[in-house]
């Protein structure tokens, strides 16, 4: 089965508007994270968002929220306010492992976004 | 900021030469992660160390591609002979072992190399 899915392979989205995209992950783990990247056209993976799976409010980080549904294992991010440079793709990503030898990361196959002017 | 610092950041090259490929992560990690990704798709993980012990190489291809890290700081990723379907962005990350406190435990990344095989 695969530990991260990403059901939407490409987004649009008006500039200002808001934008969610879909994750859902697969682990028997209790202690896990789940992370968020950007990843524009030059290459770089972006670190956008985090959140533990204890932490019982969902994560914000500026424009960028995560919508966490435990019970459902999701972790949706929501992209309020959408501007032109938020078009890249988007990789939800989750961590496991205990960290004795160093944690383990799943990426899902990511969702392209793009805002339209 | 600290950073991960890869070279080179592209590489053209025929098939069946060598290639290799360096990553120097920030100072203090102990964990590296090459990973490959294919234009269009999620990254894939080659290979982990803990400090200069690989953790993870399941996914490598060990016939044709290598990876080391003597000291337990930087590491090197080689390829040879190349394939034509190894043309793909590697990707190095670095990350604490543990998360605890304040630290998340994310990966932080390199700016990638892209490989082009020809």
């Amino acid at each position: 089965a695969q530990k991260i899915t990403q059901t939407q392979p490409g987004m649009f989205v008006q500039e200002k508007e808001a934008v969610t995209l879909d994750c859902t992950y697969d682990t028997s783990d209790q202690s896990y994270g789940l992370f968020w990247y950007k990843q524009p056209s030059s290459g770089e993976m972006i670190f956008l968002i985090y959140q533990g799976s204890y932490d019982e409010q969902n994560a914000t980080e500026g424009r960028y929220s995560l919508n966490f549904q435990k019970a459902r294992k999701s972790a949706n991010l929501v992209i309020s306010a959408s501007q032109l440079g938020d078009s890249a793709m988007y990789f939800c990503a989750m961590r496991e492992g205990s960290g004795i030898s160093g944690n383990q990361f799943y990426f899902g196959t990511g969702t392209s976004l793009t805002v339209i002017p | 900021e600290a950073e991960v610092a890869q070279s080179p950041r592209y590489k053209i090259t025929e098939k069946s030469q060598a290639v290799a490929f360096w990553c120097d992560p920030i100072s203090g990690h102990a964990t590296l992660y090459w990973y490959r990704q294919i234009l269009g798709q999620g990254p894939e993980l080659l290979v982990q160390f803990q400090d200069e012990s690989v953790v993870d190489d399941s996914q490598l291809p060990k016939d044709r591609f290598s990876a080391e890290r003597l000291k337990g700081v930087d590491s090197t990723l080689k390829i040879q002979p190349a394939e034509l379907g190894d043309s793909a962005m590697y990707l190095c990350a670095s990350s604490y072992s543990r998360s605890s406190g304040s630290n998340t435990g994310e990966l932080f990344f390199g700016e990638g190399s892209r490989l082009t095989v020809l």
